[in-house]
């Protein structure tokens, strides 16, 4: 069991280029999250996915597009990247809602925006 | 939406013990708290469900006012190991499935 990976673990992008974060998790789970931190600050959700096929907003989606095509799979992507975007992004799965059991996180992908 | 940590950073001696609290505007359906160690990822600690009991993890428990919209963590009797950022997370009634952490508390255990 892997648990929840990302790719990559680290990118460095000019202001105006697009990527796309991956996150996998291999615990047949049904909810996946993708939250962003910055430096000395908590989690901020990003968008969310509440099962394959869909996805919803957060509390900061401005900027982002998510898509969860495959039940393991959640991704983000990111169109135009900006400065602001620097951050450390990471994805989040849980069986049930995150009321009422764990998230799992992945390690981290670090994001630089030149 | 974000709830509000206190204290923001704590130094503690081994042994010591340690109250962080999470505090929220809004009417909480359930409080997580999670430690992250610098450069990696948050590590789920416990949590607490609106109507649940006070849980406990080893030397680690936590409380749940519902009335005040308060959580506490209490650390008693503090091992190195504990030294991390503690992190409040919460789901607030009707905003369901949406995560609101705060900005944590930097704990600092010392020999």
């Amino acid at each position: 069991n892997a648990g929840v990976t990302q790719t990559p673990k680290f990118r460095v992008l000019k202001t105006g280029q697009s990527m796309t974060l991956l996150c996998a998790q291999d615990m047949n789970h049904e909810y996946m999250y993708w939250y962003r931190q910055d430096p000395g600050m908590g989690l901020r959700l990003i968008h969310y996915s509440v099962g394959e096929g869909t996805t919803a907003k957060g509390e900061v989606p401005d900027g982002y597009n998510v898509s969860r095509l495959k039940k393991q799979n959640f991704l983000l992507g990111l169109e135009s990247a900006a400065p602001s975007q620097t951050s450390v992004y990471f994805c989040a799965s849980s069986y049930r809602p995150a009321s009422r059991e764990t998230q799992y996180f992945g390690p981290g992908t670090r994001l630089l925006v030149l | 939406q974000q709830p509000v940590q206190s204290p923001q950073a704590v130094i503690l001696r081994e042994g010591e013990d340690a109250v962080i609290n999470c505090s929220s505007s809004k009417a909480l359906y359930s409080v997580h708290w999670y430690r992250q160690k610098h450069g990696e990822a948050p590590v789920f600690l416990m949590i607490l469900l609106k109507g649940g009991e006070q849980k406990g993890h080893e030397k680690i428990s936590a409380s749940f006012n519902e009335k005040k919209q308060q959580s506490s963590l209490y650390l008693t009797a503090s091992q190195l190991s504990y030294s991390g950022t503690y992190f409040c997370g919460t789901e607030t009634v009707g905003d369901f499935n949406k995560f609101y952490f705060g900005s944590g508390t930097k704990l600092n255990v010392k020999p």
